[in-house]
């Protein structure tokens, strides 16, 4: 079957550390993988996606960066962590059905980062 | 800008009480999808309904489609505490060959018993 791991679950990091939180997808090859960001009580905020391996799109600029090393996994990181990355950080992945159009999206459980 | 906007942010109701939310979107879509999220947790897929469809039902849960006003609204019948939660809708903006997802800021629903 198909799952989506994301850890840790939580993590409390200061301010100027790196960052690197790992998500790995499995049961299917070739997904279409992302990030996002969520803050309290707001919706979510598209951070990359990637439809391949190397290949990484980004959405927002801002102090982050992704990479995806292999196909079914997907890194999120930074090299100096700001105040304002705190957030619940989100990956997921996606099926596409006929003509690349999305089904539906598997997202992890999710990361609660906060950075004092 | 946001491609799904729900209403109301914020419902709260009695168990056994019917639940509406709505969505609005801007651009066309080839689908639009229903998630459900409890507090700190990731994101669930709940029900997807095709640009082609108007209503959709599944279990407790009926969503209609209106691509004519760029809007959709979820239906949670017989409301029960345990459907406390957020709840988004999320759809399908195209860019360069790939979909992006694109999630409204969702409606904070509480039941409760």
């Amino acid at each position: 079957s198909q799952t989506i791991h994301q850890w840790p679950a939580t993590l409390v990091q200061p301010v100027g550390s790196p960052l690197s939180l790992e998500c790995t997808v499995e049961g299917t090859s070739n997904p279409n993988l992302y990030w996002y960001r969520q803050a309290a009580g707001r919706g979510l905020q598209l951070l990359f996606y990637s439809v391949g391996i190397g290949q990484i799109s980004s959405e927002v600029p801002q102090n982050l960066s992704a990479s995806r090393p292999q196909d079914r996994q997907f890194i999120l990181s930074s090299k100096k962590l700001l105040l304002s990355d705190s957030g619940f950080y989100l990956c997921a992945w996606s099926v596409s059905g006929v003509g690349t159009v999305i089904l539906r999206y598997t997202f992890g459980s999710g990361t609660r980062l906060t950075v004092v | 800008s946001q491609q799904g906007e729900e209403d109301p942010q914020a419902l709260s109701i009695q168990e056994g009480e019917n639940a509406t939310m709505n969505c609005s979107y801007k651009t066309s879509i080839n689908n639009l999808q229903w998630y459900r999220q409890n507090s700190g947790r990731g994101l669930v897929h709940l029900i997807l309904i095709r640009s082609n469809e108007r209503e959709k039902h599944s279990g407790r849960l009926r969503v209609t489609l209106d691509t004519s006003k760029k809007s959709s609204s979820l239906l949670i019948t017989a409301s029960r505490a345990a459907d406390t939660a957020s709840y988004f809708c999320a759809t399908d903006a195209k860019a360069g060959g790939s979909y992006i997802p694109t999630f409204g800021r969702g409606t904070s629903l509480i039941v409760h018993p």
